[in-house]
């Protein structure tokens, strides 16, 4: 079983350009989550997919930022018209509800992908 | 208010010494998930240990146990036996099951420098 992959691994723009960014989930995952970290901070809640289904966004996510899941698998992040402060890693993670915790309830542990390192020049 | 704080911006330790991490979390939910990870250099955020809010013993994974004290609002990752590959960024995280209808996405704390001396 393969983990979670993220492409591409290091991005370097220009202010203004648009970026996209891809995740591979692990195959049997239905929920998939996007995360942006920044120098020396943990990482900060995007957005989050169920299936196909965007279930929840941040209020961090701006109008200029999208995120899709077309077929339930895969998942793209692209970001329009760049700007110096969206320089951050982006972190894709995906989960499923059938990990069972002590307690019975489901864990929804997230694994995490590589990142995607994100420079804006 | 932060929801997560880890108060140690970085920790040293001796090889095959053990080490605790200190994390305290805030929620009025009381059902709850607490999650540790580990982020080497590389930037991958590798998952350690997950504890519930109603589970009764704390959680175990190897050389890592987690000190959940609940009324304290408490969940320190301790690391026994410490090695080189120990040395990484570790971060708490917590997922609240019911708040504000939330579907579970996790709030990080800033995180732990951890240092393996040899």
């Amino acid at each position: 079983d393969t983990g979670v992959s993220q492409n591409p691994r290091h991005k370097i723009t220009k202010r203004g350009q648009n970026v996209t960014f891809r995740c591979d989930p692990i195959s049997e995952h239905n929920r998939l989550y996007w995360y942006r970290q920044t120098l020396g901070q943990g990482p900060e809640f995007l957005t989050y997919f169920q299936n196909e289904a965007q279930l929840e966004k941040s209020r961090l996510l701006s109008d200029r930022f999208s995120a899709e899941r077309p077929k339930g698998s895969f998942s793209t992040l692209e970001i329009q018209r760049t700007e110096q402060g969206d320089s951050a890693m982006y972190l894709c993670a995906s989960s499923t509800t059938d990990h069972p915790g002590l307690a019975g309830g489901s864990t929804d542990t997230q694994y995490f992908g590589p990142g995607t390192r994100l420079t804006v020049l | 208010a932060q929801k997560i704080t880890q108060t140690q911006p970085g920790m040293f330790v001796q090889e095959k010494e053990a080490v605790t991490l200190d994390c305290t979390y805030d929620t009025s939910d009381p059902s709850y998930g607490l999650f540790w990870y580990k982020q080497p250099s590389s930037g991958e955020m590798i998952f350690l240990i997950y504890q519930g809010s109603y589970d009764q013993q704390n959680a175990t994974e190897g050389r890592y146990s987690l000190n959940f004290q609940k009324a304290r609002k408490s969940a320190n990752l301790v690391i026994s036996a410490s090695q080189l590959g120990d040395s990484a960024m570790y971060f708490c995280a917590m997922r609240e099951h019911n708040y504000g209808g939330s579907q579970g996405n996790l709030i990080f704390g800033k995180g732990t420098k951890l240092s393996v001396k040899p």
